[in-house]
């Protein structure tokens, strides 16, 4: 079946630290990735999206590549902020009727002033 | 413009009670997912409606769980005879259609505690 990995937290930085989530992914077909963002008491919001090999998504200083080859889309982003301080999802929609997301665990970003 | 709502925010119901919780999608938005957010099982796909329809029910865990849409908009999730493992936080999602290319919108969730 489809299924998402993703690296296990917390992952703790200093502020201008360099990020990497590793997001591995499992799925018949072609699906499209996507990175959600969970800040503290607010609701999932996507951050961004690659819908085919070698897209890269980015948003807000964040960026992942759709790295068919690897079965993978790690987050990353050059100089991390106090306010980047959330827990971030990578989840795939596997083209199946409807296109639900299927997510990974989670994983929780704390960034340290 | 309004994004999606849910209510109630948050819903503390006895074991064996019947609950019901309720999702209003942005205004247009054809496509609507329910999800369900908990610890033990990280966030899991619950149903799918389009339109009034639901081509996809295969996330639903039991058939305590049952979904409707009315209207093309609004929709509710009824869980009957709740269990303790039943809390969780249950988010709704909204989108234009439902090809991938539509970014789903996700409402604030309604946090379920069965004591």
């Amino acid at each position: 079946g489809n299924s998402v990995t993703q690296m296990e937290g917390p992952v703790t930085l200093s502020e201008e630290a360099f990020l990497t989530i590793n997001c591995t992914y499992t799925a018949t077909g072609y699906p499209s990735l996507f990175w959600y963002v969970q800040y503290p008491g607010e609701g999932l919001q996507l951050l961004l999206k690659a819908t085919k090999a070698d897209d890269k998504g980015s948003n807000k200083g964040f960026e992942a590549t759709y790295r068919k080859e690897t079965t993978s889309f790690h987050l990353e982003k050059g100089s991390v902020q106090v306010s980047d301080s959330a827990v971030y999802f990578c989840a795939l929609s596997a083209g199946e009727y409807g296109n639900k997301l299927v997510f990974g665990a989670g994983t929780i970003l704390r960034v340290k002033s | 413009g309004a994004g999606v709502s849910q209510s109630p925010s948050n819903k503390v119901t006895e074991k064996g009670k019947d609950v019901e919780l309720r999702c209003d999608p942005i205004s247009g938005h054809t496509a609507l997912y329910w999800y369900r957010q908990s610890l033990g099982q990280g966030l899991e796909f619950l149903i799918y409606f389009q339109g009034n329809s639901a081509p996809d029910k295969s996330g639903l865990p039991s058939d305590r769980f049952s979904a409707e849409r009315t209207g093309g908009s609004v929709s509710t999730l009824t869980i009957q005879r709740t269990q303790q493992e039943d809390s969780a936080v249950y988010l709704c999602a909204s989108s234009w259609s439902e090809g991938s290319f539509y970014e789903q919108y996700f409402g604030p969730g309604t946090r379920l505690t069965v004591t």
